[in-house]
């Protein structure tokens, strides 16, 4: 099973909510991965876990805040959010970092108004 | 960082016809995939290919890593082949993270 999960599929939400992303794998991977996608361009990377500990941040703003509660689960905390925040954000995962292949979930299509 | 060029950028193509994909990349890569992206935005994972030839059915990709790019072939195209596919590399000497290309947006008319 090459399986990630994304939770939800869609969400809508205003500049002065708070709002979780959540991504699940059981493939037992030890490294995990959020990306952003805006229209007609490729993913870019976010953050990794490896481990459960961050590894990078692709300086990020403040107001996503990721975390790793265990290894087979990514959480992305929004807050305050600007429209051009709107995008598909993808989680990925790996057996672990660099030499391994990524997983890609089917994503979060979110809206910020 | 290190560069990924795919080409080309837009592919129309007539259902039954074969077509060749370009990734042309900067530097020495331990890691390369290559993905198609279905038009609801799911990435679907085609080859892991860091070097040397696969086939997986109608598709198949070679790495060419001592000249530094990749080729995927797509034989017999179907109509559900279109969408985009990215070249994503990952780099021997730097970070851990994967670049990806622009992408190389396929259509397949019927």
């Amino acid at each position: 099973d090459t399986e990630v999960t994304q939770t939800p599929k869609h969400l809508v939400m205003g500049m002065t909510n708070k709002k979780s992303l959540k991504c699940e794998q059981h493939m037992g991977h030890r490294a995990m991965y959020w990306y952003k996608q805006k229209a007609k361009k490729p993913p870019e990377l976010m953050f990794v876990y490896s481990y459960e500990k961050l590894s990078i941040n692709e300086s990020v703003p403040s107001r996503f805040s990721p975390e790793c509660p265990n290894s087979s689960l990514l959480n992305l905390h929004l807050h305050a959010l600007q429209p051009e925040d709107s995008a598909l954000y993808l989680c990925a995962s790996s057996q672990a970092i660099r030499l391994y292949e990524q997983y890609f979930g089917p994503g979060t299509r979110l809206t910020v108004t | 960082g290190i560069q990924v060029e795919q080409s080309p950028p837009d592919l129309i193509l007539q259902e039954g016809a074969n077509s060749t994909l370009r990734c042309n990349f900067s530097d020495s890569v331990n890691n390369l995939q290559w993905f198609h992206q279905n038009p609801w935005g799911q990435l679907i994972n085609l080859f892991y290919i860091p070097s040397g030839t696969k086939q997986n059915g109608r598709l198949s990709a070679t790495t060419v890593a001592t000249e530094r790019y990749s080729l995927l072939y797509i034989s017999s195209s179907q109509t559900t082949d279109s969408g985009v596919y990215f070249c994503a590399v990952n780099s021997q000497g730097g970070s851990e993270k994967l670049v990806f290309g622009k992408g190389t947006k396929l259509t397949v008319n019927p």
